[in-house]
């Protein structure tokens, strides 16, 4: 199995400041044959399903604002949130389906400073 | 836009069965993608339980599998998730989602397993 590594577990940002959480996996979720990495992102707040920030490591999901970005490809990759926001308090997964079975990292939970 | 509902028993005993349904809307169920069960423990992080092809094809986490079946009504637009001998430690939101790439979720449901 791909074992998904986040870190840090949990983060406190002011507001307008930037965050930054990283996503490690025990293997590679990137094809040299489709040049993709098998890697999304996703926003859960409390009480609603995950919610699709960034896809294929480095492309936001529809109407995701402009200030989440996704880069990294192999083993290692990053999500940053530019200027914090009150609304963007939530857990934050990597994932990946690279291979089976899919798996989660443990989440990052994004708090205010 | 494909939307999924999941739908069942909010409450199941110990030793028994928990089986839940998730139904497409906007959208076919027989396409391309895989249609995957992913559950949440109160408090916790994420699970990945399995997936079902339009041809019936399933893959399942090697934690579950002996437990698991995930089959498909293509007459309904619905795929579903059996669980049997359960336990406490089963208890969570059960969400099902499309794609392995989980583009789209249900809102989940909450099942628990108590007597």
């Amino acid at each position: 199995d791909i074992v998904m590594t986040q870190s840090p577990d949990s983060l406190a940002v002011s507001l307008g400041e930037r965050a930054t959480i990283n996503c490690k996996s025990s293997q590679t979720v990137s094809s040299s044959s489709t040049n993709k990495n098998y890697l999304t992102w996703y926003q859960q707040k409390p009480g609603q399903p995950p919610k699709v920030l960034i896809y294929w490591a480095s492309s936001r999901g529809s109407g995701v604002p402009d200030r989440f970005s996704g880069s990294g490809s192999g083993t290692d990759f990053t999500l940053t949130i530019s200027s914090l926001q009150a609304e963007d308090v939530a857990v934050y997964y990597c994932h990946q389906y690279y291979s089976i079975p899919i798996t989660f990292g443990q989440g990052t939970r994004l708090e205010i400073k | 836009q494909v939307l999924l509902q999941e739908s069942g028993p909010g409450l199941v005993k110990p030793s028994g069965t928990l089986s839940l349904t998730c139904t497409v809307s906007g959208g076919s169920i027989n396409t391309n993608d895989w249609w995957t069960w992913v559950r949440q423990p109160p408090g916790k992080g994420l699970d990945w339980i399995g997936e079902i092809s339009r041809s019936g094809s399933t893959n399942y986490n090697p934690s579950l599998k002996s437990r698991v079946t995930i089959s498909l009504d293509m007459s309904k637009n619905q795929f579903s998730l059996d669980l049997s001998s359960v336990t406490a430690a089963d208890t969570a939101v059960y969400y099902c989602a499309r794609g392995r790439n989980l583009a789209n979720w249900g809102q989940g449901t909450l099942v628990t397993v108590s007597s």
